[in-house]
């Protein structure tokens, strides 16, 4: 069973800053099948980054992810208050047939 | 401009059925381009995969193995809906429910669409 890992639980930053976030599988996954999200507080979760690193509609260049096979990133530049939320990772393809990290808390002071 | 509507009840009784309903707009819960999900958060679980239905030359589902005895989504073509059935239901089952599309054609696997969510608590 594919168990998504992510690093760190919190990370504080300040507005301008840039940020990575990190998501490692327990055995490689298919790129084309990973994606990040954003929720906040009282919100759905948002797609960012589907493909390992295409951005979905809407979402600015300031978000990019990268990776293959078993680590994975998502670094935001030029961060803002509004990117303050809980990122999650997803994988689709292996045992489980879909599962997610359990997130990272990004915060902007 | 795809979207997903969400209704049921917020609270539900240990040992009872929880039952959600998931209405699509701008899409159809018969295509084949699509799989039609549902997941649920919890402070304890974080984001959690329940299970999907999808039509692929016939009507297929698929469930997480931690639900897999108790759960049943089913889909209604003539309401374009799709609907969560989750039985014998205990306090661990309180979190909010979301539906969710989900691509299936080329390398589509990602969450795209989001319903608004349902906090369903469990409590007598």
């Amino acid at each position: 069973e594919i168990v998504l890992t992510q690093s760190p639980g919190t990370l504080s930053l300040s507005p301008g800053e840039s940020g990575t976030l990190s998501c490692r599988a327990s055995q490689s996954v298919n790129s084309d099948y990973f994606a990040w999200y954003q929720q906040k507080p009282g919100q759905a979760p948002r797609l960012l980054i589907y493909g390992a690193s295409s951005r979905a509609t809407g979402i600015p260049d300031r978000f990019s992810g990268s990776g293959s096979g078993t680590d994975f990133s998502l670094t935001i530049t030029g961060l803002e208050p509004e990117d303050s939320a809980v990122y999650y990772c997803q994988q689709y393809g292996s045992s489980p047939l879909c599962s997610f990290g359990q997130g990272t808390k990004l915060e902007i002071k | 401009q795809v979207q997903l509507q969400q209704s049921g009840p917020g609270l539900v009784k240990p040992s009872q059925t929880l039952s959600l309903t998931c209405a699509i707009s701008g899409d159809s819960v018969s295509g084949s381009s699509a799989a039609w999900n549902w997941i649920r958060w919890s402070p304890s679980r974080g984001l959690e995969w329940l299970g999907r239905t999808y039509y692929r030359s016939k009507r297929n589902n698929d469930y997480a193995v931690s639900v897999k005895s108790r759960i049943t989504i089913n889909s209604d073509t003539s309401k374009n809906q799709f609907s969560l059935q989750l039985n014998s239901v205990t306090p661990e089952d309180t979190a909010v429910y979301y539906c969710a599309r989900m691509g299936i054609v080329e390398a589509n696997r990602h969450f795209d669409c989001w319903g608004q969510g349902t906090l369903v608590t469990v409590s007598s």
